[in-house]
């Protein structure tokens, strides 16, 4: 599978503030998807980034408070807007790889909003 | 939309013992079914999946059996380790975007 890398790792930000993180693939992909996970919660779709358009956001999830790029089939970032302390999460990267279409994940980024 | 009911949310075994974790689903039209596991600090990897056109489906000391009748599939370990222990997640939907679970928490005694 695919390497699916994250930066940062971890933060640690403050109230009103934006944090921007990357997700970096070493092979192109067609399907690439960013997912919360609140603490010691399931992994819920913010939205599915596409390349070359806007991203497809689920319920709940909008584009000002969650913009999305997709400037190529490698590469993608995540932007949490206007933090509060509800971001806190873990917030992961994921692509959707092979012929058989299974979903992997990058090493997700721990977010902490004082 | 689909919604996945995981149960139980947490689960202790004994080292050898045999684990078995239960989700129900809600979109008959949901054909991909995997399961993964997230160990403390990690991401969630793929462990096994399962489509809707096979039963049942074994890997080494774990298996994934589907009745999509019941609209019901399962994930079960045997022998279990201690390094089996780690927060399993299922899902189920179209291939790429499944819905999951809420997670079960299996701790293996040594």
């Amino acid at each position: 599978s695919a390497v699916i890398s994250q930066k940062p790792s971890r933060d640690i930000c403050q109230r009103g503030t934006s944090l921007t993180i990357q997700c970096q693939v070493d092979s192109q992909v067609t399907m690439m998807f960013w997912y919360r996970q609140q603490p010691g919660q399931s992994l819920t779709l913010i939205a599915t980034a596409n390349q070359g358009s806007e991203a497809t956001y689920e319920s709940g999830f909008v584009i000002d408070k969650f913009p999305i790029s997709r400037p190529n089939l490698t590469f993608s970032t995540l932007t949490v807007s206007n933090m509060s302390p509800e971001d806190s999460s873990i917030y992961l990267c994921s692509v959707g790889q092979g012929d058989d279409e299974k979903l992997f994940f990058g090493s997700g980024t721990q977010l902490s909003v004082l | 939309g689909e919604n996945v009911e995981q149960h139980p949310s947490t689960l202790s075994v004994q080292e050898g013992d045999s684990a078995v974790i239960k989700c129900t689903y809600s979109d008959s039209a949901s054909n991909y079914f995997p399961w993964y596991k997230q160990e403390l600090g990690k991401r969630p990897q793929l462990i096994i999946d399962i489509r809707s056109n096979v039963g049942e489906k074994k890997d080494q000391r774990i298996a994934v059996t589907l009745n999509k009748t019941a609209k019901h599939f399962s994930l079960h370990i045997t022998e279990t380790q201690p390094e089996d222990s780690a927060v399993y997640f299922c899902a189920a939907g179209g291939s790429y975007i499944p819905t999951f679970g809420r997670g079960t928490s299996l701790i293996v005694h040594p």
